[in-house]
């Protein structure tokens, strides 16, 4: 099995930029989290997908941020309006529907907001 | 409200020495609950986990044990490597719509001297 990926692995925008994120997770893995991590501090949890249905949103994911997952394989993360507040590192987990609770992370897209 | 609360860091040990981090949890119900590691550039890796009461989760040399009536999950390594030095992270489940997502402390950075 190749790991969860993710694209890009660093991204620096300048504040009202509109930046876009892919997540590809573990093949046949039906589940797939985001997650926001801020330099000192354990990640964040986002959002959630079950296939292509996203079926939780954290109080965390604002208007400007859309999650995507339109045919139950990579996800994308968008943030519109990018501000400086949203500068950290964004998380993609993958597991699969049955099995035990743990999750499997990819590298993370590193955000600059200047 | 449920959260995970983890040992201030940094920790800086020799090579050899006895490694305990403390971690402890408020959670309604019974989480499932895990030690994760990031390892610089890198994702987030499962160490171990334990999912009831008094089981214990080990892993590389690593070891922690579900502790109901203190609600905690300490980290312990009997003698730890230069290899070790990383940022530490416990985490706990919590049941959200079909999955489950994950609750994570700040996160300990260990450096281990050789």
């Amino acid at each position: 099995d190749t790991g969860v990926s993710q694209d890009p692995r660093h991204k620096i925008t300048k504040r009202g930029q509109n930046v876009t994120f892919r997540c590809d997770p573990i093949s046949e893995h039906n589940r797939l989290y985001w997650y926001r991590q801020t330099l000192g501090q354990g990640p964040e949890f986002l959002t959630y997908f079950q296939n292509e249905a996203q079926l939780e949103k954290s109080r965390l994911l604002s208007d400007r941020f859309s999650a995507e997952r339109p045919k139950g394989s990579f996800s994308t993360l968008e943030i519109q309006r990018t501000e400086q507040g949203d500068s950290a590192m964004y998380l993609c987990a993958s597991n699969p529907l049955t099995g035990a609770p743990e999750q499997y992370f990819g590298p993370g897209t590193r955000l600059t907001v200047t | 409200g449920n959260s995970v609360t983890q040992m201030e860091g940094p920790v800086t040990l020799s090579e050899e020495a006895f490694l305990t981090i403390n971690c402890t949890y408020t959670a309604t119900g019974y989480p499932s609950l895990f030690w994760y590691v990031q390892y610089p550039g890198e994702g987030l890796q499962l160490l171990l986990k334990a999912t009831k009461a008094d089981d214990k989760g080990s892993n590389k040399g690593f070891e922690a044990t579900y502790r109901k009536e203190t609600t905690s999950f300490h980290l312990e390594k009997g003698s730890v490597q230069v290899s070790d030095s990383a940022v530490y992270f416990c985490a706990l489940s919590l049941p959200i719509q079909g999955a489950q997502k994950l609750v994570f402390g700040q996160g300990t950075r260990l450096t281990i001297n050789p």
